[in-house]
């Protein structure tokens, strides 16, 4: 069984310029979240997609945006990138649309995102 | 107010203690909650969920306390491989939010 993987794993980027992080989910898991961590905090929720749908979205602007594949692999698109979205972003998977339903998150090793 | 918030720590405690971390929560609507654990530089993993009055496994409890909105975590009998910080995660209709985590260090 293989875990969540994200592609790349570390990214520098200029202010302004646009980026595309990308996630394949655990075998068998129909839903992935993406998260934004920054140093010293926990990951803030950006937003949730399951079976291709965006069903949950977290405090981000619209220049956050995703999408989810048929193969449940997901992309996290950010336009016009600001200093402070410079963090580790974090892709997770579970099996069902919500984690109320007690299925935790599997959590891929992120990618580390600079803006320079 | 935060949704949800953690003492940050640092917990630092000898080999062999017991240490509870606490987590509390503003949306009383919210019926299962998690404790992951995130080693430095890494992502977190699940360590345990917690949906009713708590949860054990092995050196660690997790107790759930809705009347006062709180969850905890105990771990009894500290390792040096418990050294990690440990969030707290609330979900609540399709959304998930962590505390900034505990961080623990265990010392020989």
């Amino acid at each position: 069984e293989t875990g969540v993987t994200q592609s790349p794993t570390h990214l520098i980027k200029t202010r302004g310029q646009q980026v595309t992080l990308r996630c394949s989910s655990q075998s068998g898991h129909n839903t992935v979240s993406w998260y934004q961590q920054a140093l010293g905090q926990g990951p803030q929720f950006i937003f949730q997609y399951y079976r291709e749908e965006e069903n949950g979205r977290g405090n981000f602007p619209p220049r956050f945006s995703g999408l989810q594949f048929p193969n449940y692999s997901s992309e996290l698109n950010v336009n016009a990138l600001e200093l402070d979205d410079s963090a580790l972003y974090l892709c997770a998977s579970m099996p069902g649309s919500r984690q109320e339903n007690n299925y935790g998150y599997t959590f891929g090793s992120g990618t580390r995102l600079t803006v320079v | 107010r935060k949704e949800v918030e953690q003492d940050p720590g640092p917990f630092n405690v000898p080999e062999g203690a017991t240490v509870a971390f606490n987590c509390t929560y503003s949306n009383s609507a919210s019926q299962s909650f998690f404790w992951y654990r995130q080693d430095c530089r890494k992502e977190p993993k699940l360590l345990m969920s917690v949906y009713s009055s708590g949860n054990e496994d092995g050196r660690f409890t997790a107790q759930l306390n809705r009347a006062s909105q709180y969850i905890s975590l105990l771990i009894r009998d500290s390792k040096l491989s418990d050294s990690a910080t440990y969030l707290c995660v609330v979900p609540n209709a399709g959304k998930s939010t962590f505390g900034d985590g505990t961080t623990l260090t265990v010392k020989p």
